[in-house]
């Protein structure tokens, strides 16, 4: 059964560094997504984009977010300069038109 | 070290017996529901959806109920099973393409 992939699993990072967090959806699948999880409290949405574009964004994803879909397999999220704040679980999610979305395992951020 | 979060609201039941997850959605302008069941370590899976057109959907051995006069959502688990121990999450969907989730009730089946 397909299903997404995200790598790294575990990224440790210094405060103030970028990193870029990498999924690969399922590959007939339309929408792209991005959500973080703080440790203990709820998913929380970050983007979602499609035909190449973002399509919503939350209050979270500010300017040291941006999302890229640099060929026709891979998703990544760059978080341009890593605050303490950033150390999360993110998961990355896509869909077919009409059906629901699929989770990656996560790819789990530690900013020190 | 000790994590800090949320308190997540928990709900023990007995193996065998039926359970029943409760949600408070945000916006009335949400169109579509989905219930997702989250394991310790890993991403949410997809249980069972409800578009708002509808008031009840039910699927295998799980039933959403919807009443949007009170932005309520709710999940029942029937003969809930040991593996069906998880932290379960609601979903809204509003804007076409943006979600929003619950906070979570952690579902505890005792054998």
């Amino acid at each position: 059964e397909p299903e997404v992939t995200q790598t790294p699993s575990h990224q440790v990072t210094q405060m103030g560094q970028e990193v870029i967090l990498r999924c690969v959806p399922i590959s007939n699948h339309l929408y792209f997504y991005w959500y973080r999880q703080i440790l203990g409290q709820k998913v929380e949405f970050l983007v979602s984009f499609y035909n190449n574009e973002i399509s919503e964004k939350s209050e979270i994803f500010d300017d040291q977010f941006s999302v890229e879909r640099p060929d026709g397999s891979n998703f990544t999220l760059k978080i341009r300069s890593t605050k303490l704040e950033d150390s999360a679980m993110y998961f990355c999610a896509s869909r077919k038109a009409g059906y629901e979305q699929y989770f990656g395992p996560g790819t789990r951020l530690t900013v020190t | 070290g000790e994590s800090v979060g949320l308190h997540l609201p928990t709900l023990s039941v007995q193996e065998g017996d039926n359970s029943i997850i409760n949600c408070a959605y945000s916006n009335s302008a949400s169109d579509y529901f989905i219930w997702y069941k989250q394991e310790s370590g890993k991403g949410p899976q997809f249980i069972i959806d409800i578009r708002s057109n509808m008031d009840k959907r039910q699927g295998q051995r799980v039933t959403v109920l919807l009443n949007k006069t009170v932005k309520h959502l709710s999940l029942q688990i029937a003969a809930t099973q040991p593996g069906d121990s998880a932290v379960y999450f609601c979903a809204e969907r509003y804007n076409f393409n943006k979600f929003y989730f619950g906070s979570g009730t952690k579902l505890n089946v005792k054998p």
